[in-house]
């Protein structure tokens, strides 16, 4: 069965802290996506990856960064949160594959600034 | 510049009816649909698709068609049920050049589904 984690739902951190959001997938999938929610906003690109040590630009890059060291985890890094930056966090993980576009979710981290 | 438009933030529908959510694109290079479906506290799952070379992909009481030359898709569900209530997002295909062929999805800000017993 299709499985991506991350490694809290809930997190709560102070307006200049570094916070780290981990996600893994078990599917040998290339691509890793980092998207944030926010009501009326939808689903927003933050980064994604196609393959380890890859990382690219999504549509909202700004205060945050990413790594990939091995294909199965794809962290999300805030370097400075700030209050703005609060919102729901979603990992998604899709397979390297003409035509195919299906991206599976984790469950999301809940993040509160304050 | 929004790319994929829900217009609707909410819909509300009795159960046993049909629920019809629409969804308009503006880019013609899109070339693949998808309808995610969320539930608070949880991340969204995929419910359907369909290619841009099909008009209709139908699967058990969910249904999308595809209106190429409107740039407009509509997700029906028949019958309507109370688990059905839910967020709704309307996602389409971006390729992006990296050794081949992928797409990213671009999302629209979906179709809060209510349900009524």
């Amino acid at each position: 069965d299709v499985k991506v984690t991350q490694s809290s739902r809930y997190l709560v951190k102070r307006t200049g802290e570094k916070v780290f959001l981990e996600c893994v997938q078990d599917m040998d999938h290339e691509n890793m996506f980092w998207y944030r929610q926010d009501p009326g906003l939808g689903l927003r690109l933050i980064y994604f990856s196609y393959d380890v040590k890859m990382k690219e630009k999504g549509d909202i890059p700004e205060g945050y960064s990413v790594s990939r060291e091995k294909k199965e985890r794809f962290s999300l890094i805030l370097e400075s949160a700030s209050t703005n930056q609060t919102s729901m966090y979603l990992c998604a993980s899709s397979l390297w594959q003409r035509g195919s576009y299906e991206q599976y979710f984790g469950p999301g981290t809940r993040l509160t600034v304050t | 510049d929004q790319q994929v438009k829900q217009n609707s933030p909410s819909l509300s529908v009795q159960e046993g009816r049909i629920s019809i959510l629409n969804c308009d694109y503006t880019n013609s290079m899109f070339d693949y649909f998808l309808w995610y479906k969320k539930y608070p506290a949880e991340g969204p799952t995929f419910l359907i698709s369909i290619s841009s070379i099909k008009d209709k992909n139908e699967d058990g009481r969910f249904t999308v068609f595809l209106n190429k030359s409107a740039k407009h898709l509509s997700l029906h569900i028949v019958p309507s049920q109370p688990g059905d209530s839910a967020v709704y997002f309307c996602a389409a295909s971006r390729r992006v050049n990296y050794g081949g062929s992928q797409g990213n999805l671009i999302f629209g800000k979906g179709t809060k589904l209510s349900v009524k017993p």
